[in-house]
């Protein structure tokens, strides 16, 4: 079956711009999270969705953040008025239940990059 | 806090040999899962094994153990028998059972290259 995939794969994006990254979770998976993965770093948890209801947003790194997954299944992490920090590869991951014993399955990542 | 260390940035190891890549965690949480995920050059988070904190057992997958210390807080991976295809970012990480929806806390990642 298909797997976590994410687009767009690159985004080069110039400072000030907003960007639009999208995740496509395996079907019927319940739970969604995504993380920010700085270059040489390990990745760091953004936000977490369980169907539709943002249940945690406490790693989103500025009101610039917004993440949204109105249907419970396509989700999309927006950034507004990008900044160079804001260059990383973004991760989604889902996961069939909403228990933490659930494995994580994750897409290739975007990797972004802010001029 | 929770936190996870690997204080191994880098690591080599001969094709055919076996090599053990650290992790420490810090945690007051008495309920908690312990993975490790391979990262290739492509980007994708390959989930390895898994350990929970009430395991008795140590974890196996393959070629793949975990050397699971609770009292010294260590979940270090063996990988035995290593390939060249081995040779790819190793990341431990932890995830809290009853709390912050079950978001993974990842450390900074071991950069393992197998030799032929």
């Amino acid at each position: 079956g298909a797997g976590v995939s994410q687009s767009p794969r690159y985004k080069v994006a110039k400072r000030g711009q907003d960007v639009a990254l999208r995740c496509d979770p395996i079907s019927g998976h319940v739970s969604l999270f995504w993380y920010q993965q700085a270059l040489g770093q390990g990745p760091e948890f953004l936000t977490y969705f369980q169907n539709e209801a943002q249940l945690d947003k406490s790693g989103l790194p500025s009101d610039r953040f917004f993440a949204e997954r109105p249907e419970g299944s396509v989700s999309t992490l927006k950034i507004q008025r990008t900044q160079q920090e804001d260059s990383a590869v973004y991760l989604c991951a889902s996961s069939p239940g909403q228990g933490a014993f659930d494995e994580q399955f994750f897409g290739p990542g975007t990797r972004l990059t802010v001029l | 806090a929770q936190k996870i260390t690997q204080t191994q940035p880098g690591m080599f190891v001969q094709e055919k040999e076996a090599v053990t890549l650290d992790c420490t965690y810090d945690t007051s949480d008495q309920s908690y899962g312990l993975f490790w995920y391979k990262q290739p050059s492509s980007g994708e988070m390959i989930f390895l094994i898994y350990q929970g904190s009430y395991d008795e057992q140590n974890a196996t997958e393959g070629r793949y153990s975990l050397n699971f210390q609770k009292a010294r807080k260590s979940a270090n991976l063996v990988i035995s028998a290593s390939q060249l295809g081995d040779s790819a970012m190793y990341f431990c990480a932890m995830r809290l059972i009853y709390n912050q929806g079950g978001k993974l806390i990842f450390g900074q990642g071991t950069e393992l290259s197998v030799k032929p």
